[in-house]
């Protein structure tokens, strides 16, 4: 199993409000920067957060990053149905002397 | 543009090599660490290995240690992973990732992938 931990599936209605959640550990997300991806179904993933809270350009103001601890959230507001998509964290372990990720969100838009 | 195109995937039979290559442009390649990170057909991400701009500091998941070796070669702005004594379950779509620039040493790093190729299916099988 991955390192760090997402919930398998989310969902919500266009519109609404989502989390996703990634816990960790003190030697990956409690002392490193969480980056989060999209992954649009057959397509590379895609830099949606970089070091736990910054959108690159392009990034629309609607997704955020947080971070507090030893987890991460990933949120994305005003739900479209473009959304639909994997979303996955990552961060290097200082333990594993490496990169991390967890095992994915699959975000359905109802 | 940032682009990264990766090539040499392809069927392979178990205990044998192949030898990927990720063609970089659009950036100042030999400023950049890069990385190689597999996903396994409708399952997750699991990075791979990592080389410094310089090719001084180099890791590898516990998983290919001893098997995979990464290089790179900056005047031709290109990534390569040699893959020896492949195995089923490195079967996957293997993708080059370039980390965004900040701080790594020798023990811990602060940086993550910020541009992504379309990834190269390697498969392992009889």
């Amino acid at each position: 199993q991955s390192v760090l931990t997402q919930p398998p599936s989310a969902s919500g209605t266009p519109g609404q409000r989502v989390t996703i959640s990634c816990s960790g550990s003190s030697s990956n997300i409690g002392s490193k920067y969480v980056y989060w991806y999209q992954q649009l179904p057959g397509t590379a993933p895609k830099l949606l957060i970089y070091r736990d809270n910054q959108r690159p350009s392009g990034v629309p103001d609607r997704v955020s990053g947080s971070k507090s601890g030893t987890s991460a959230s990933l949120a994305i507001s005003g739900l479209r149905s473009e959304d639909e998509a994997d979303y996955y964290c990552a961060a290097w372990d200082d333990s594993l002397s490496g990169r991390v990720f967890g095992g994915g969100t699959k975000l359905t838009v109802l | 543009e940032v682009q990264l195109v990766e090539s040499g995937g392809g069927l392979v039979q178990p205990g044998g090599s192949l030898r990927l290559s990720c063609a970089a442009s659009g950036f100042t390649f030999s400023t950049y660490t890069m990385n190689w990170v597999r996903q396994t057909p409708g399952k997750g991400l699991e990075w791979v290995s990592f080389i410094s701009s310089s090719s001084s500091t180099i890791y590898y998941a516990d998983s290919v240690k001893g098997r995979f070796t990464i290089s790179r070669d900056n005047a031709k702005n290109s990534l390569y992973l040699q893959m020896n004594s492949l195995r089923a379950e490195d079967t996957a779509v293997y993708y080059c990732a370039r980390d965004d620039l900040g701080y790594c040493s020798s023990t811990t790093c602060y940086t993550g992938f910020d541009y992504w190729g379309q990834g190269t299916l390697v498969t392992v099988s009889s």
